[in-house]
């Protein structure tokens, strides 16, 4: 089956970090630049980052350039989100997401909160 | 960055009526060497991710019932449902993947009248 399933995630303090994983199956995951979307309680979509097929362009949102980091291992089909510092607006659920132009194929989801 | 600009916020419609939802971006999304728009479209129930239903403004993804169309080219969309279901009541998106970043639109809350 075509899927992205999402690990990671939870509550966790103001300054603290959280990695989130994306496992890819039913797919070759190789050739697939990738989103990292996220999604506040309540609102809409932002997207947060991306990683081409290879791993060797990452682009960031502003909001988060410095704190989170994209990379994704091939021989695993897992993309990951490392995420530092965290403060309370960083709270929200987040979306990996497979580029195909759009984005054709979501994972689950994956809610982080920040909070004390 | 491309500001993508939805309306309305919220639509109520009867069942088996029309529902059309705009969606304009602050620069045309048109690739003038492919003539391709580069926007799609989403819906996201509660609890669950969106889901592709349109890409480059107006092909249908696989699966995806006649009944949702798009249309629109440069800047300036629509998202139609020709006659609203049960299992439509949902949040619509549109997106632009013209350039990074890629933007939504705050999204078009769809119920019944």
């Amino acid at each position: 089956e075509v899927q992205l399933v999402q690990s990671g995630g939870g509550l966790v303090q103001p300054g603290g970090s959280q990695r989130l994983s994306c496992a890819a199956s039913g797919f070759a995951f190789r050739k697939f630049w990738m989103y990292w979307i996220r999604q506040a309680p309540g609102k809409g979509l932002v997207w947060v980052s991306g990683i081409d097929s290879e791993g060797s362009v990452t682009t960031y949102a502003d909001s988060v350039k410095g704190r989170f980091t994209i990379s994704r291992d091939n021989a695993k089909n897992t993309l990951y989100l490392q995420i530092n510092s965290l403060r309370a607006e960083d709270t929200a659920t987040y979306f990996c997401g497979r580029v195909a132009g759009p984005i054709d194929l979501w994972g689950q989801g994956t809610l982080v909160t920040v909070s004390s | 960055d491309i500001v993508m600009t939805q309306s309305p916020d919220s639509l109520a419609v009867s069942l088996g009526e029309r529902a059309t939802i705009n969606c304009k971006s602050s620069q045309s999304i048109l690739n003038s060497s492919n003539n391709k728009n580069y926007l799609g479209w989403y819906q996201q129930k509660p609890g669950q991710p969106p889901k592709l239903l349109i890409y480059w403004a107006s092909t249908r993804e696989s699966g995806v019932p006649d009944r949702f169309s798009g249309s629109g080219s440069g800047t300036d969309f629509s998202l139609t449902i020709s006659s609203l279901q049960a299992e439509d009541v949902a949040v619509y998106y549109c997106q632009q993947f013209f350039a990074i970043p890629i933007t939504f639109g705050g999204g078009t809350r769809v119920d019944f009248k």
